[in-house]
């Protein structure tokens, strides 16, 4: 059965602090991973990754897929306290199209 | 344990018909929603409901009609099919905050 597991479930940092959040998966006929930041209403999209190894970035927010080991990892450097959210990954298959998410990352930030 | 379940998981089906789509969860959870995920990954909210009652209500056409027999259960109803109504949707559950959700299978939507 196709699966996502995140980890932590929570997290809590004070600002400035650099933290990594996880993603491991087991999906048949893997396509990409996704990133997603949750706050009040729907997640917002952060990322896609479809390739082993190369980074994406986006301002403090940077992601790595490694797809040998099942993995994914979701850095933010310098935290503010306007990154607590809730961080959802989810993956998408060729078989289904459709995408699995994980159940999330809890992070606060406090000042 | 399947905790958010969807039927049915794909759904094809002609313009102007009628439809529903079903979502349940055993987590004991008071928030359900629906999403609507277009072809870029997006996600967008649609209805979220709490304990029964509707608390979110983005635009969406009013062909779009949600139901919630109890707070275990939220359907969508979507009445009239058209093209653009193709699409995966997502149901979620969450407890007290919008923040922790359970997602769904998803349901894939087309309309030929």
């Amino acid at each position: 059965e196709d699966k996502v597991v995140q980890s932590p479930l929570s997290l809590v940092v004070h600002e400035g602090d650099t933290v990594t959040l996880n993603c491991s998966y087991e999906v048949t006929n893997f396509r990409s991973l996704l990133w997603y930041k949750q706050e009040k209403k729907a997640p917002t999209f952060l990322f896609m990754l479809t390739s082993s190894g190369i980074e994406k970035k986006s301002g403090r927010l940077s992601s790595i897929l490694d797809k040998k080991e099942l993995f994914s990892i979701l850095n933010i450097t310098a935290t503010q306290t306007g990154d607590s959210a809730v961080y959802l990954c989810a993956v998408e298959s060729y078989n289904t199209d459709k995408l699995i998410f994980g159940t999330g990352t809890r992070l606060q930030v406090f000042p | 344990d399947t905790a958010v379940s969807q039927t049915p998981k794909y759904l094809v089906t002609q313009m102007g018909n009628d439809k529903s789509i079903k979502c349940e969860q055993n987590l004991g959870h008071d928030t359900m929603y629906w999403y609507k995920q277009d072809s870029k990954k997006f996600l967008k909210i649609m209805f979220s409901y709490n304990n029964k009652e509707l608390i979110i209500n983005e635009t969406v056409p009013n062909r779009f009609s949600p139901k919630s027999p109890d707070k275990a259960h939220l359907n969508l109803h979507i009445n009239s099919l058209e093209l653009g109504d193709s699409a995966v949707y997502f149901c979620a559950s969450s407890q007290d905050t919008p923040e922790t959700q359970y997602f769904g299978p998803g349901t894939r939507l087309l309309v030929l």
